[in-house]
């Protein structure tokens, strides 16, 4: 599976937007960018996926680089209960694999 | 619309007991993951099954690990003669069967197990 890199840890403010990067420069045309977060002591939360356009939902955007080797999660307003890790994962629709692989995430802080 | 359920939430074993933990997939998804992640650390994928059939294994250690997803009921993690070293968050996840890469995983809120 094509590789992500996200930053380790990033800041926020309560109510401003956030947004959080990935880079998946080895990404190739079959693979989905899906986001998933982990809030503090519960299971992983679905978040939003994309293959080329930028997508919207009730939770977040996703906004996808026109080259795709590169994706941002938009949270438009933080809210303390955003708070947690958030994966950046690619998943493919060839191949025999059919796992979400986990990276380290981004640790996102909201600050009161 | 219940979503994935996973029992116990907290289970406390002694070494060399045997831990079973259940889940039971969200209404409609018929195929179902396990995962563990050991404190401090990463979620690492253990196993992948539909009813009846493991169909992907690959991530599951080779000793004392089983799982099964029968035709009727929960699916099962079955660790044998636990260690120390398998106290961790178990978590479970369910899908729709694969069909691209656009698959969703819905997760339960995991099996927290202490080994004492």
């Amino acid at each position: 599976d094509a590789k992500t890199t996200q930053p380790n840890s990033m800041e926020s403010n309560e109510e401003e937007p956030v947004h959080l990067p990935c880079n998946h420069s080895t990404i190739s045309g079959t693979d989905y960018i899906h986001w998933y977060r982990q809030l503090p002591s519960q299971g992983p939360e679905y978040v939003i996926h994309g293959l080329t356009s930028n997508v919207n939902n009730r939770m977040a955007s996703l906004a996808i680089a026109e080259d795709r080797k590169s994706s941002t999660l938009i949270l438009h307003r933080a809210t303390l209960r955003d708070a947690a890790v958030y994966y950046c994962i690619l998943r493919s629709s060839s191949g025999s694999a059919r796992q979400l692989t986990f990276g380290s995430g981004t640790q996102l802080t909201v600050l009161p | 619309n219940a979503g994935v359920m996973q029992n116990p939430r907290h289970l406390v074993r002694r070494r060399g007991q045997e831990a079973r933990l259940r889940c039971s997939p969200m209404k409609g998804h018929s195929h179902v993951y396990w995962y563990r992640q050991l404190p401090e650390e990463g979620l690492k994928f253990m196993v992948y099954l539909q009813k009846e059939n493991i169909i992907d294994e690959s991530g599951m250690p080779k000793e004392r690990f089983s799982a099964e997803f029968p035709k009727e009921g929960p699916s099962i993690l079955r660790i044998q003669q636990v260690v120390r070293g398998d106290s961790a968050a178990y978590f479970c996840a369910s899908s729709t069967p694969w069909q691209s890469g656009a698959n969703v995983l819905t997760f339960g809120a995991g099996s927290r197990l202490t080994v004492l």
